[in-house]
């Protein structure tokens, strides 16, 4: 099954800029999603189609995929923005839905 | 506005059975696939299963196909998940979402519930 790699933690101070990597094969083909999930909450999606944003999510996240690699960026990261990231694609050779293992954010 | 209500988890011991339902609202339910995420303690999440708007298609991950069932009654606005077989790894938050689908090129989950915890244990 398809495999992607996510660091397991980010550490940013306040007003700093958070990048989030997600990597997989031959992953420059696929469209990847980005989730949010805070303790205790359901996850949120931030971004989708590698770079949309959601209605309601700061301007401050953007996404960008080239090569084998995705990014997160958070700008002028916030205490709030500290939560669990996930990426996720879809798979075409199973049509199964992939997440990766998620990174911690953590605003110093 | 769109809400995902899910019920049915609880306390099961292992090799035994359990029904998942996730009560929708808010959009118009048969025209989108629906799916089921779950997260054990501590862990990741992990996809388990999607329905396709009409219920003809179903897709299992690996750890699950043959002892979960995925169905859904588009007249009632509801999801559901049949799980049998249950192991002590299944323990998790099983998590309800509405899915964007994009033919033959990409999907994602645009609204979930709060989840429902189902504990195996004996």
């Amino acid at each position: 099954s398809y495999v992607l790699t996510q660091p397991p933690s980010v550490s940013v101070a306040p007003g700093k800029t958070a990048r989030i990597t997600c990597g997989g094969y031959n992953f420059g083909s696929r469209t990847v999603h980005w989730y949010q999930q805070k303790p205790g909450q359901a996850p949120v999606v931030v971004m989708y189609y590698d770079t949309d944003r959601p209605s309601g999510i700061p301007e401050r996240f953007s996404g960008s995929n080239s090569g084998n690699t995705a990014t997160l960026t958070i700008s002028r990261v916030e205490a709030g923005d500290e939560a669990d990231y996930y990426c996720q694609v879809w798979d075409s050779s199973t049509d199964h839905r992939v997440f990766g293992g998620g990174t911690k954010l953590t605003v110093l | 506005e769109v809400q995902l209500l899910e019920s049915g988890g609880g306390l099961v011991q292992p090799g035994g059975s359990l029904r998942l339902s996730c009560a929708a609202s808010g959009f118009t339910f048969s025209l989108y696939a629906m799916n089921w995420v779950r997260q054990a303690p501590g862990k990741g999440l992990e996809w388990v299963s999607t329905i396709r708007s009409s219920g003809d298609n179903t897709f299992y991950a690996d750890s699950v196909r043959g002892r979960f069932t995925i169905s859904r009654d588009n007249s009632k606005n509801t999801l559901f998940l049949q799980m049998d077989s249950l192991r002590a790894e299944d323990t998790a938050v099983y998590y309800c979402a509405k899915e964007v689908t994009i033919f033959r090129s990409t999907a994602y989950f645009d609204y979930w519930g709060q989840g429902t915890l189902v504990s195996v244990s004996s």
